[in-house]
């Protein structure tokens, strides 16, 4: 299957920094990507669709201005947490769209201290 | 609302045995169907996908699609250990839109 890397795998962080998460698609080239979050014991929640060149699509719920998503090119999409607090601690996991399915990354843990 | 719908489980079966994963989906526009399979801790893992009525099979897996009855289910022959998992059912109305999960049917093959 296609191979989807996320950097970093994981970080620790102070209370009001920002925190960025790469999402690249190593050996296929993906418009869409598309990023989740995870709590322990719960689902995968879609948090947003990244589109290449336009501007993200945000589920409802999901602050746009907290979780700025870039997708600059066909293999690149970034998430960025902003002013990061304790609750945004998560298990945060990108997927990437090759026209047949999507192929998920490692996924980022995330722990806001 | 669009639903997947999925047994939490856990679903306890013998190792050597068959296991059987059912899901529904609620939404008829619904093109392409996929199972996942994610471990404590990681990420999910593509296992197969299936686009037409029927059965697709791959090694000891096999998909079912039945379009008319909004069913779809994975069966994993000769269950291994290491196939303890949450399975995830997912499905999609068409190419690169998102996917809708179910919550996941948790697995435990025992020795």
């Amino acid at each position: 299957g296609a191979v989807v890397s996320q950097h970093p795998s994981w970080v620790i962080c102070k209370s009001g920094t920002s925190v960025k998460i790469e999402c690249r698609s190593l050996d296929f080239q993906a418009t869409t990507m598309f990023w989740y979050r995870q709590f322990p014991k719960q689902s995968l929640m879609l948090m947003a669709t990244s589109n290449e060149g336009s501007k993200a699509t945000y589920e409802q719920g999901v602050e746009k201005d907290k979780f700025l998503i870039n997708h600059a090119s066909l293999t690149l999409s970034t998430l960025t947490v902003t002013s990061a607090h304790p609750e945004d601690s998560s298990f945060y996991i990108c997927s990437a769209d090759s026209q047949e399915t999507q192929y998920f990354g490692p996924g980022t843990r995330l722990l806001v201290l | 609302q669009k639903e997947v719908e999925q047994n939490s489980g856990p679903l306890s079966v013998p190792e050597g045995a068959i296991a059987s994963l059912n899901c529904t989906y609620s939404d008829r526009g619904s093109q392409s169907f996929f199972w996942y399979r994610q471990y404590s801790g990681k990420s999910p893992e593509l296992i197969m996908f299936i686009y037409s009525n029927g059965d697709k099979e791959d090694g000891r897996f096999t998909a079912q699609l039945n379009k008319a009855s909004q069913y779809v289910s994975l069966l994993i022959r000769d269950s291994q250990p290491s196939d303890s998992a949450t399975y995830l059912c997912a499905v999609r109305a068409g190419t690169a839109s998102k996917l809708t999960f179910g919550t996941g049917t948790r697995l435990q093959v025992t020795l």
